[in-house]
């Protein structure tokens, strides 16, 4: 079974730092991008970042530029999110998702799309 | 690139045909996905590359559009499809979303 699983949620103070992991399962992780995305609570999708297979090509949304970095562990096929500079706008639901492709940076070659999600893990900043 | 999505709620009722509309701030191609999102849920992908059926999702969902005007389209409503979605451009990062349309029982 296809399947991510998100850890290291929780409740921080202002300015504070937070890791999150994500545990992927179930099919060949090094072979594709993966990203972050998250929802505040009733509202919207945001994409929060976004890392190639091989970890060449990052992407970040202006947001977060400087003080989050997207990363990942093929051999563990596992992908952190490392959130420095913690502010209450960064309160979330935060996704960890498979894409359709391997890289983030748009090709002809391949097509592109977040076909697995996990359940996400809630950030508080408070 | 921003992503206008139309109208952020819409009340239909079972057996309707529904059309969500997104426009994007310039031309991205074909590069649009479209999600399904039920409440407590993750997000599911139904249509990427504008018209392509995900694995799995009914054929009663369709996409078209290219350039900056995208459309998904359910033909016949089930009850299960009363949900929120969302598009989503994949031409450049961020890869950023619509604001989401939330379709209700009538």
């Amino acid at each position: 079974e296809v399947q991510l699983v998100e850890s290291g949620g929780g409740l921080v103070q202002p300015g504070r730092a937070l890791r999150l992991s994500c545990a992927a399962s179930g099919f060949r992780f090094e072979d594709y991008a993966m990203h972050w995305v998250r929802q505040v609570s009733g509202k919207g999708l945001e994409w929060v970042a976004g890392i190639s297979w091989n970890s060449k090509s990052l992407g970040y949304v202006d947001s977060v530029k400087g003080r989050f970095t997207i990363s990942r562990d093929n051999a563990k096929n596992s992908l952190f999110l490392q959130m420095d500079s913690l502010t209450t706008e960064d309160t979330a639901l935060y996704y960890c998702v498979k894409d359709m492709a391997p890289t983030i940076v748009v090709s002809p070659n391949f097509h592109y799309g977040m076909d697995v999600w996990g359940q996400g893990t809630t950030v508080t900043v408070s | 690139i921003q992503m206008t999505q139309s109208p952020s709620s819409l009340s239909a009722s079972v057996g309707d045909r529904v059309t969500i509309t997104c426009r994007a701030g310039q031309n991205i191609g074909r590069d649009v996905n479209w999600y399904q999102q039920k409440p407590g849920k993750a997000p599911k992908l139904l249509i990427y590359a504008a018209s392509s059926l995900h694995s799995g999702v009914p054929s009663r969902f369709s996409g078209s559009g290219s350039g900056t005007e995208f459309t998904l389209t359910i033909s016949s409503l089930q009850p299960e499809d009363f949900a929120s979605y969302y598009c989503q451009q994949s031409y450049s990062t961020p890869r950023t979303f619509g604001q989401g349309t939330k379709l209700e029982i009538k």
